[in-house]
């Protein structure tokens, strides 16, 4: 079965980098897009960017330019987000998520189960 | 960006009754919507895309509709486990963008 599964809970200061790795079992990791959804405490989802881990091309939205890097290794069937310069509006639960395919592209059809990356000084 | 605006941001019922939310998009997003069901503390599930699709394994009272820019998530019939906050996502635009969801109380 598919499954995404993504690392522990971060702490970091203001002006600190986080990176969050996301990894895939159950489906060929190289067939589907992954992307990178936010959450901040009580609010809604904030699509932050997307990554094809067949080539490693990636797209990020404009929010999030010049201080995300979306990456995988195809050897472990991973991807990472990282997050740098990070402030205190950046806390927030950091989900992977699956694009499907053909009828589905564009929707998410399977999520990890999130990280609570936490800023504060 | 396609704005996605839900109404109403929150609803009380009662297990048994009929639910509609709305979601409306800022410009037409050709029936590229989907819906998600989120429990406190877990990622989103997904429920239904193409506007009207249910994904597998999601209950038949769960039903979506609409075109254009107004697009609906109808549940026939509230179980208890149906609780919970709803959000609707576009992706006509591949700048993905969702609604800001909308809480499914027990009145």
């Amino acid at each position: 079965q598919v499954q995404l599964v993504q690392s522990g809970a971060e702490v970091k200061k203001p002006g600190a980098s986080v990176k969050v790795s996301c990894k895939a079992s159950g489906y060929t990791f190289t067939s589907y897009y992954m992307h990178w959804v936010r959450q901040a405490p009580g609010q809604g989802l904030e699509w932050m960017g997307i990554i094809n881990p067949s080539g490693g091309s990636t797209s990020y939205a404009q929010k999030f330019q010049g201080r995300v890097t979306m990456t995988r290794d195809t050897s472990t069937s991973t991807v990472y987000m990282e997050l740098s310069s990070l402030r205190s509006e950046d806390t927030a639960v950091y989900y992977c998520a699956r694009e499907g395919v053909v009828a589905a592209a564009g929707v998410f059809d399977y999520w990890g189960q999130g990280t609570l990356v936490t800023v504060s000084s | 960006d396609i704005q996605m605006t839900q109404s109403p941001s929150s609803l009380s019922a009662s297990v048994g009754d009929r639910v509609t939310i709305t979601c409306r998009a800022s410009q037409g997003i050709s029936n590229s919507l989907a819906w998600y069901q989120q429990k406190p503390g877990k990622a989103p599930k997904l429920l239904l895309y193409a506007a009207s699709r249910l994904e597998s394994g999601v209950p038949s009272r769960f039903s979506g509709s609409g075109s254009g820019t107004d697009y609906t998530l109808t549940i026939s019939s509230l179980q208890p486990e149906d609780f919970a906050t709803y959000y609707c996502q576009q992706y006509y635009s591949t700048l993905y963008t969702f609604g800001q969801g909308t809480k499914l109380e027990i009145k």
